[in-house]
């Protein structure tokens, strides 16, 4: 079991670029959550994707928009980037109907936006 | 809103000994569930322990025991014979589910733990 993978693991871009970033959630997983961590901050929920559909979102802007996969994947589009946006950005697989809604999480995708 | 209190920033605790990390949380929900998760270095966020708020019994996995307190909104994380391998971030999060609704979650900020040899 490959578990939660994400990509790129680093990414540097320039401010008003756009970038997309990629998650495979965990086999068996059929929800993907995505989290914005902030150098020394815990993780912020940005929005959460089941059946191909935003379920619910936090308190991100518009510029932050996503998509899941037929096959469960999914990924986070951030346009306009600013400066502020530099984080790590987390993705979380869980089932659905699983074992008390457990999260297990990626790596992390590191972006640095100039 | 619920919103996910770790009030102690650092902690350091040499091998071998024992620490215990603090969380609390205000909610008024009756039915939720705690995590504590880790993020080591490497940065991989790993699930340490759960506890359902249902269930009175302590959770325990191995080393890593908590102290749920439900009245007192208190989940607190002991770690017993500390090893090297323990230093990371250790986060608190809450996960509720409205009827009817979606997984809700909030996470602490987090205590940076240093095992000292």
């Amino acid at each position: 079991d490959a578990g939660v993978t994400q990509s790129p693991t680093h990414l540097i871009k320039t401010r008003g670029q756009q970038v997309t970033l990629r998650c495979s959630p965990k086999s068996g997983h059929d929800t993907v959550s995505w989290y914005q961590q902030a150098l020394g901050q815990g993780p912020q929920f940005i929005f959460q994707y089941y059946e191909e559909e935003e379920r619910q979102r936090g308190n991100f802007p518009d510029r932050f928009s996503g998509h899941q996969f037929p096959n469960y994947s999914s990924e986070l589009n951030v346009n306009a980037l600013l400066l502020g946006d530099s984080a790590l950005y987390l993705c979380a697989s869980s089932s659905w109907r699983g074992l008390a809604h457990e999260q297990f999480f990626g790596p992390g995708t590191r972006l640095t936006v100039l | 809103a619920q919103t996910v209190t770790q009030s102690q920033p650092e902690m350091s605790v040499q091998e071998a000994e024992t620490v215990t990390l603090s969380c609390t949380y205000d909610t008024s929900e009756s039915n939720y569930y705690l995590f504590w998760y880790k993020q080591p270095p490497s940065r991989q966020m790993i699930l340490v322990i759960r506890q359902e708020a249902y269930k009175q019994q302590n959770a325990t996995e191995n080393r890593f025991s908590v102290n749920f307190q439900k009245a007192a909104k208190s989940f607190s994380l002991k770690i017993s014979d500390s090893q090297l391998g323990d230093t990371a971030m250790y986060f608190c999060a809450f996960i509720w589910v409205p009827s009817g609704g979606y997984q809700k979650v909030t996470f602490g900020i987090g205590t940076k733990l240093q095992v000292i040899p």
